[in-house]
């Protein structure tokens, strides 16, 4: 069964709002998650990196006030887009570990689109 | 700079054919190398990884991949292609703290 659950799979919202999804490791500690984020027919990259209790560490070119990330607890880290606009639609995925490449699992994503 | 590089963006093959998709990887020191699959809409599934060790992995779904130092190489294989394997397939590398990254994806489609 899956080991990393993320929540919601699809979401729909108007231009303006904010959205939260959830990244939860269901039977070890993820120490960090990983945020990726996938435009339409392309590969998957790299938002940001959090480790539990710490700021996340953002990559270039990445708006960190637009995209909030909370690392709370070593089984729970949450994306918030903040004021979606219609370029943030997009697909979103995280993948936690519990210490390095060797046991790294992914969510399923969330399908983001914004009206 | 570190990059992985999937020369192919598409790949047309015919069911119970032979497929070879090709990666390459840049990175100095042991790579840690994935190859994962994608279906429409969906997220990413795990065929095979390779940390160290046999250069042959074995994978699920009767893929295996082979990695090559020499060429910087981990092209992933299957012998005989099911009309379920289509779909896009994404080589990774990884450093040790577990930070994927990925090449640009290799879209396959399988004809009856």
């Amino acid at each position: 069964g899956a080991v990393v659950s993320q929540h919601p799979s699809r979401v729909i919202c108007k231009s303006g709002t904010s959205v939260k999804i959830e990244c939860r490791s269901l039977d070890f500690q993820a120490t960090t998650m990983f945020w990726y984020r996938q435009f339409p027919k392309q590969s998957l990259m790299l938002m940001a990196t959090s480790n539990e209790g710490s700021k996340a560490t953002y990559e270039q070119g990445v708006e960190k006030d637009k995209f909030l990330i909370n690392h709370a607890s070593l089984t729970l880290s949450t994306l918030t887009v903040t004021s979606a606009h219609p370029e943030d639609s997009s697909f979103y995925i995280c993948s936690a570990t519990e210490g390095g490449h060797e046991k790294l699992f992914f969510g399923s994503g969330t399908q983001l689109s914004v009206l | 700079a570190q990059s992985v590089t999937q020369p192919d963006i598409h790949i047309t093959v015919s069911e119970g054919a032979s497929l070879e998709l090709r990666c390459n990887y840049s990175y100095g020191a042991t790579p840690y190398l994935f190859w994962y699959v994608q279906s429409p809409g969906q997220g990413l599934q795990l065929l095979l990884k390779y940390f160290s060790g046999d250069t042959l992995v074995q994978g699920i779904k009767g893929f295996e991949a082979e990695f090559k130092r020499s060429q910087s190489s981990f092209n992933l294989r299957k012998p005989s292609v099911h009309w379920s394997d289509a779909a896009e397939y994404f080589c990774a590398q990884t450093d040790s703290w577990g930070k994927l990254q990925f090449g640009a994806g290799t879209q396959v489609v399988v004809t009856p």
